[in-house]
């Protein structure tokens, strides 16, 4: 049973570039997390989806910043024009319950962002 | 300031030694939830404490929690050199509320 995947792990953009950060929860999992790490510091979250749906999007930036979760596929966190505070990593999680439930987060492996 | 927030900021002790890990929070909780991150990678869940439980065991780690004093603590005994990682505390209302992590030391 595989764990949470996240792809690329590694991704390198200019300034202005777009980038796509993509997310495939564990099996049989329907909600996802995405955060954010600085370096030195925990992570920080910023976007709850169920499939289709984004429940909680609190924490997200609110220009150039958006996240889908589609009835089919992966989630993608979507990073337009980044800038270099954008430099960061970004881990998806995934659980089968959520809220107030024993909603224990499985992450995946972080993709490292890298803007020039 | 932040919810979940972990102390001492980093830790140092011999291997075969106790340590022991706080985190105190602002807001009620559902559960609390306890996480290692190895240096550059993924988080790895360690133990899931519920409001309503006061203490929790899995094999070498013990954790508590108060929910009078906001206030958990983790303790691993007899620490190994692989023991090395921070570890983060983390409440929950959906997504999760990490700290900035106590950054843990095993010198073999």
């Amino acid at each position: 049973n595989a764990g949470v995947m996240q792809n690329p792990r590694h991704l390198v953009r200019r300034r202005g570039q777009e980038a796509r950060l993509r997310c495939s929860p564990m099996k049989g999992h329907s909600h996802v997390y995405w955060y954010r790490q600085l370096p030195e510091e925990g992570l920080k979250f910023m976007v709850y989806l169920q499939k289709e749906n984004i429940i909680d999007e609190s924490g997200m930036p609110k220009e150039r910043f958006s996240a889908e979760f589609p009835k089919e596929g992966p989630s993608i966190l979507r990073i337009q024009q980044v800038v270099r505070g954008d430099s960061a990593a970004y881990f998806c999680a995934s659980s089968l319950y959520s809220g107030g439930r024993t909603d224990t987060q499985y992450f995946g492996p972080g993709t490292r962002l890298t803007v020039l | 300031s932040q919810q979940g927030e972990e102390d001492p900021q980093a830790l140092s002790i011999q291997e075969g030694e106790n340590a022991t890990m706080n985190c105190s929070y602002k807001t009620s909780i559902n559960n609390l939830q306890w996480y290692r991150q190895n240096s550059g990678r993924g988080l790895v869940h360690l133990i899931l404490i519920r409001s309503n439980e006061r203490e929790k065991h899995s094999g070498r780690l013990r954790v508590t929690l108060d929910t009078s004093k906001k206030s958990s603590s983790l303790l691993i005994t007899a620490s190994r050199a692989a023991d090395t990682a921070s570890y983060f505390c983390a409440t929950s209302r959906g997504g999760l509320t990490f700290g900035k992590g106590t950054h843990l030391i095993i010198q073999p």
